[in-house]
């Protein structure tokens, strides 16, 4: 299957600060991408959907003035936790979907972003 | 929202077939089911999917009943390495994937 790269894996920061959480398609040229959210023992929870070049929708009950995402270009997108605060503490996902080869549908996960606000 | 309910829980002996039951009685026509696993703390991974025929690719197969209300993945042949909850989702017209709580599969020795 493609391959989806987050970086970093984990991030420690403190409180107030903003962290960055990139996601590269490496293998295939991602037209939507996706991010989600998973509290420990939980589903996974979806974010916000970005496309290449437009701005990102965000599910019901997600800031978005807090959590910005950019997908500038078709190999990446980026998810940045502005003021970050103890409750954003949680697992990032992101996934990729698109590309010929792959058909249009089936979507790719990273490895996941452990965030920790201290 | 998540358009499936699956057991929570299930248990498997090794070497054995597990086959993970999904409803998904509200599908639309043109609506895939895809299934994924997710391994503790590591992002999900990609299993199967599949309209209204059966599938199998060298993981697992995929049996859609001809209403299209339910779904099973079948692990043929189950190995300690695939313990991990499995989700069942059905991908909406936006090409969105809603988790639902999935199924914590545990093989045993």
């Amino acid at each position: 299957g493609a391959v989806v790269s987050q970086h970093p894996s984990r991030v420690i920061c403190k409180s107030g600060t903003s962290v960055k959480i990139e996601c590269r398609s490496l293998d295939f040229q991602a037209t939507t991408m996706f991010w989600y959210r998973q509290f420990p023992k939980q589903s996974l929870m979806l974010m916000a959907t970005s496309n290449e070049g437009s701005k990102a929708t965000y599910e019901q009950g997600v800031e978005k003035d807090k959590f910005l995402i950019n997908h500038a270009s078709l190999t990446l997108s980026t998810l940045t936790v502005t003021s970050a605060h103890p409750e954003d503490s949680s697992f990032y996902i992101c996934s990729a979907s698109g590309g010929a080869i792959y058909g249009n549908t089936e979507a790719f996960f990273g490895q996941g972003t452990r965030l920790t606000v201290v | 929202d998540a358009k499936t309910t699956q057991p929570p829980s299930m248990d498997c002996a090794e070497g054995r077939a597990a086959n993970l039951p999904c409803n998904h009685s509200t599908i639309s026509g043109n609506e895939y089911v895809y299934w994924y696993r997710q391994i503790h703390s590591q992002g999900p991974q990609y299993i199967i999917h599949g309209l209204k025929n059966n599938e199998t690719n060298e993981m697992a197969s995929l049996i859609i009943t001809e209403d299209r209300k339910s779904s099973t993945l079948i692990l043929p042949h189950a190995t300690l390495r695939d313990t991990a909850v499995y989700y069942c989702i059905v991908q909406d017209n936006f090409n969105k994937f809603y988790f639902g709580s999935g199924t914590k599969l545990n093989v045993k020795p």
